[in-house]
């Protein structure tokens, strides 16, 4: 069965801060996407990246990177800098190669940006 | 550009009283279709998916129902709310073979007294 963990309940930072927040999935599947997407206190989720399985490169897009590690199961997520309008809550979140998206997500690492 | 409209934003219900929420995707044709909930401190469960008018897959057991009258229409339901139903629910919807990201919906909010 498919599993996301992301341990981190709620992070606190000033900002100018870098913050990562963690992801550890599990996956019998060697086909796989990874997702992140940001949950502001509007409540929409907002998509961030996907990856797939076979595309271990990290990936930077302005402040925010990604690193995918299949070595640990690891799909960690780095605010560079960080800034208040980056308060919200982070999902980490799994889908299977079914030619259908269904995502499994993890409970969520909310962020906290103080002045 | 495609967008995608719930609502109620906001739902008072009390416990046994019947639910209906809607969602409409627009600027996309025959889209896969998605409702999840979202229970305060939880992650998003999906409980429900679509890939076609009439054509919906369940994932958790609940009281809940869903249907999908038109191509672009996704409704969540239910007879008699309980105060577990209580959450976030978001629609979403996906396009092509799936493998895309998801576009979410801005959820209503149930609570159930």
């Amino acid at each position: 069965a498919q599993k996301v963990t992301q341990a981190q309940t709620e992070i606190s930072v000033v900002e100018k801060e870098d913050v990562t927040l963690d992801c550890v999935y599990e996956t019998r599947d060697t086909t796989y996407y990874l997702f992140w997407y940001k949950q502001p206190p509007s409540g929409e989720l907002v998509f961030l990246i996907r990856r797939n399985s076979f595309d271990e490169q990290n990936e930077i897009s302005g402040r925010y990177s990604w690193n995918f590690q299949k070595s640990t199961s690891s799909f960690n997520f780095t605010i560079t800098a960080s800034q208040v309008v980056d308060s919200a809550v982070y999902f980490c979140a799994l889908s299977e190669d079914t030619g259908f998206q269904k995502l499994v997500f993890g409970t969520g690492t909310r962020l906290l940006v103080s002045p | 550009s495609q967008t995608i409209h719930q609502w109620p934003a906001t739902l008072v219900q009390p416990v046994g009283s019947p639910l209906s929420l809607e969602c409409t995707v627009e600027g996309t044709s025959n889209p896969n279709l998605y409702w999840y909930r979202q229970a305060a401190g939880r992650g998003l469960q999906l409980l429900f998916y679509s890939v076609g008018i009439g054509q919906i897959s369940s994932e958790v057991p609940q009281n809940l129902s869903a249907s999908r009258p038109q191509d672009r229409q996704f409704i969540l339901s239910s007879k008699k709310l309980l105060l577990s139903d209580s959450g976030f629910y978001l629609c979403a919807w996906t396009g092509g073979k799936g493998t895309g990201e998801l576009f979410f919906g801005e959820g209503s909010r149930l609570t159930v007294l």
